[in-house]
């Protein structure tokens, strides 16, 4: 039979231009949240978290609003690169639970 | 430093043979999880462990599969007897408490 797999958002940008991943997590409970890269053949890289009583973080090129409102994550990534093309993923979960639950991804791609 | 070093990094083997997976978590770390990715499911928590002790195995899909940490610094993961439908990339991770968990590259698995 024909197998069906998850479709994921995909979001293409050029070079030198500025990236928005979006995420609708599940849980109003869910206190932390973290954003994940995940490049071809490796394992999930951290990027950058937040906790639920701050609203926005910095990092290098990256920031993650949380609008808990909504409860909506996004990663927004300055001047993206062609090594940013990935999959991103967010992920939720309440401080001292120690589980994470993971969305399902949306892949970045970067024309040089 | 070395980061979570799962073994092997790809495995072929034909259904109903046994299978395990390995992990050496980060030094010092004391949560370690085991993960299923695939296509139709996205990245699953099969199994986490708190100082060496199983905290919750819900994810676990059937008896088939077993996961054991017998000391703070190894863990297997183990499928017997191994079905196609096991086909997926495995990944371990690690965290201090119930902080940023750090994933290892993979054992990309393929029953026959």
């Amino acid at each position: 039979g024909e197998s069906v797999g998850l479709h994921l958002p995909t979001l293409s940008v050029q070079e030198g231009d500025n990236s928005i991943i979006n995420c609708a997590y599940s849980n109003s409970a869910s206190d932390y949240f973290i954003w994940y890269k995940q490049e071809s053949g490796k394992g999930p890289q951290f990027i950058i978290d937040i906790r639920s009583n701050m609203d926005k973080r910095q990092g290098q090129r990256v920031t993650v609003l949380l609008n808990k409102t909504v409860k909506h994550l996004s990663l927004q990534i300055a001047a993206t690169q062609p090594g940013d093309s990935a999959v991103y993923f967010c992920a939720e979960t309440y401080l001292r639970y120690g589980k994470l639950t993971f969305g399902q991804g949306t892949i970045l791609t970067v024309h040089p | 430093d070395a980061g979570v070093i799962q073994s092997p990094r790809h495995e072929v083997t034909e259904m109903g043979q046994e299978v395990t997976l390995r992990c050496k978590p980060i030094s010092g770390h004391d949560y370690l999880f085991w993960y299923r990715q695939t296509m139709m499911r996205g990245l699953e928590l099969l199994i986490y462990f708190n100082n060496n002790v199983p905290i919750d195995d819900s994810g676990m899909p059937e008896d088939r599969f077993s996961a054991k940490m017998p000391n703070a610094s190894f863990s297997t993961l183990k499928i017997q007897p191994s079905e196609p439908r096991d086909s997926a990339v495995y990944f371990c991770a690690s965290s201090l408490q119930e902080n940023i968990q750090y994933f290892g590259a993979g054992t990309r698995l393929s029953v026959l």
